[in-house]
C-alpha cells in the first residue's frame, strides 16, 4: 500500500476557472477527509465522508466547492469559478474504523490561482 | 467552538538535546482526543502521538512524550534526544470523542529547527 495519493500535486489556474482534485485513500479505508491549509496556518476542515455518504461539511465549503466520493472509494474536490483566496494546499486524509482510528494524510495538492 | 493555540511559531534545539513544544486548547467537552502531527517539508503529515482525555497517564512514543494537564487545557510535546530528522512543522490538534463531529481542529503550528 502506497498510502493516500493525491493528484495533481500542483495546479496553477486562472481566476474564474474550475479545478478538480482527486484523492485515492488507503485501500479499504471507509473514512475520508478534506482539509485546506493556507500559508502559516494549520489545516482547516472542509468535509468528511463515511463510505460514499458526505456526513459533515464546514462553513468554509462555499457553494463553489463540491466534493464527491462515488462508490466509497476515491474522492474528488471541485472548485468552481476559482478566486485568488482559494490558493492553498488541499489535503486529503483517510482512516479505517471508528473515531479513535488514526487519520493518514496525503501529500496534498497545492493550488495557485493567478 | 473549540480552538487550539500554539504560542511558539518557531523553536530551535541542538541535536541530542530536549525541546518542549506548547499547546493549549479550549473546549467545553469532557471527552476528546489530542494529537501532535509532524509535517516535514514537502511531505505528508504524520501522527506523532495521541492522548485520550479520559486517560490520566501521559502518552509516550519512544523519544516523544506529552504533558497533558486537563484542568489547565494544556498539551505539550517533549522531544528527547533530538535528531536532524525531527526538523518539521509540528501541529497540535483536537477532536471531540462524542457529538458526531469527525473534524480535527489544528493549531497554527510550530516550526522546529534542529541544529547539528
Amino acid at each position: 500500500d502506497t498510502g493516500v495519493s493525491q493528484n495533481p500535486r500542483h495546479k496553477i489556474t486562472k481566476r474564474g476557472q474550475n479545478v478538480t482534485f482527486r484523492c485515492d485513500p488507503i485501500s479499504e479505508h471507509n473514512r475520508l477527509y478534506w482539509y485546506r491549509q493556507t500559508l502559516g496556518q494549520g489545516p482547516e476542515f472542509l468535509t468528511y465522508f463515511q463510505n460514499e455518504a458526505q456526513l459533515e461539511k464546514s462553513r468554509l465549503l462555499s457553494d463553489r466547492f463540491s466534493a464527491e466520493r462515488p462508490k466509497g472509494s476515491f474522492s474528488t474536490l471541485e472548485i468552481q469559478r476559482t478566486e485568488q483566496g482559494d490558493s492553498a494546499m488541499y489535503l486529503c486524509a483517510s482512516s479505517w474504523g471508528d473515531t479513535e482510528a488514526e487519520a493518514f494524510f496525503g501529500q496534498g495538492t497545492r493550488l495557485t490561482v493567478v | 467552538a473549540q480552538t487550539v493555540t500554539q504560542s511558539q511559531p518557531e523553536m530551535s534545539v541542538q541535536e541530542a538535546e530536549t525541546v518542549t513544544l506548547s499547546c493549549t486548547y479550549d473546549t467545553s467537552e469532557s471527552d476528546y482526543y489530542l494529537f501532535w502531527y509532524k509535517q516535514p517539508p514537502s511531505r505528508q503529515m504524520i501522527l506523532v502521538i495521541r492522548q485520550e482525555a479520559y486517560k490520566q497517564q501521559n502518552a509516550t512514543e519512544n523519544r516523544f512524550s506529552v504533558n497533558f494537564q486537563k484542568a489547565a487545557k494544556s498539551f505539550s510535546l517533549k522531544i528527547s534526544d533530538s535528531q536532524l530528522g525531527d526538523a518539521a512543522m509540528y501541529f497540535c490538534a483536537y477532536r471531540p470523542l462524542q457529538g458526531g463531529s469527525e473534524k480535527l481542529v489544528f493549531g497554527k503550528g510550530t516550526k522546529l529547527t534542529v541544529n547539528p
